[in-house]
């Protein structure tokens, strides 16, 4: 079975200063999918960034960006310049095929 | 552009009550999903649907039965609700098409288990 460990309950992290959130999971298939949500205080799932198995480039978008790791079958963000609107809860989640697979989150305090 | 649209966001019922929570979605999506958050547990599937007319169990399906007679609805039915049932339930959609493509969510039903 699928399992999408978050091995930080919860996080701090200086505004302008960079944060790395774990993530690990376990499969035995090689093709599926890997996303980081956020959860801000409005309840609202956002996503942040997303990874293909397939692909050796790790992924980015603006601040954010992951180590994809697949040997390891590990999968991080890291955001840089962090900001006080980055406060939330992030969850890391596996995709295969029809279903999605998510960890138990990590709370990320951002202080000013 | 809705999305996916949760109905109610709020609820208290009672022991032993019944409801339906709907979920409907407009991006013409084949996958829908209903999921319950606690604390300290992230997101635990309770069913799912690949298409209109079929459903299956997820994590925790117990307690709960789902409908999905139209392409864009997905139900969930508490037929006798319990205080364990006390919880935030997220209705979720995904295209079938690219594996790449994300669940888009509903905004949450906060119930209440008296």
């Amino acid at each position: 079975a699928q399992t999408v460990t978050q091995s930080q309950p919860e996080m701090s992290v200086q505004e302008a200063e960079t944060v790395t959130l774990s993530c690990t999971y376990d499969t035995s298939e090689s093709d599926y999918y890997l996303f980081w949500y956020k959860q801000p205080p409005s309840r609202q799932m956002i996503l942040v960034i997303r990874q293909e198995a397939y692909k050796q480039q790790n992924a980015t978008e603006n601040r954010f960006s992951v180590n994809f790791q697949k040997a390891a079958k590990s999968f991080s963000l890291k955001i840089s310049d962090s900001q006080l609107g980055d406060a939330a809860m992030y969850f890391c989640a596996y995709r295969f095929r029809n279903k999605f697979y998510f960890g138990s989150g990590t709370k990320l305090n951002v202080k000013p | 552009n809705a999305g996916v649209t949760q109905t109610p966001k709020f609820r208290v019922l009672k022991t032993g009550q019944s409801m339906t929570l709907l979920c409907a979605q407009d991006m013409n999506h084949e996958y829908m999903y209903w999921y319950r958050q606690d604390p300290g547990m992230g997101l635990r599937l309770i069913h799912y649907s690949v298409g209109e007319g079929t459903t299956a169990k997820g994590e925790v399906p117990d307690g709960y039965n789902v409908s999905r007679l139209k392409k864009q609805n997905f139900l969930l039915g508490l037929e006798s609700a319990a205080p364990s049932q006390t919880s935030v339930y997220f209705c979720a959609s995904s295209t079938r098409d690219r594996g790449n493509q994300p669940q888009h969510f509903g905004d949450g039903t906060r119930l209440s288990i008296l």
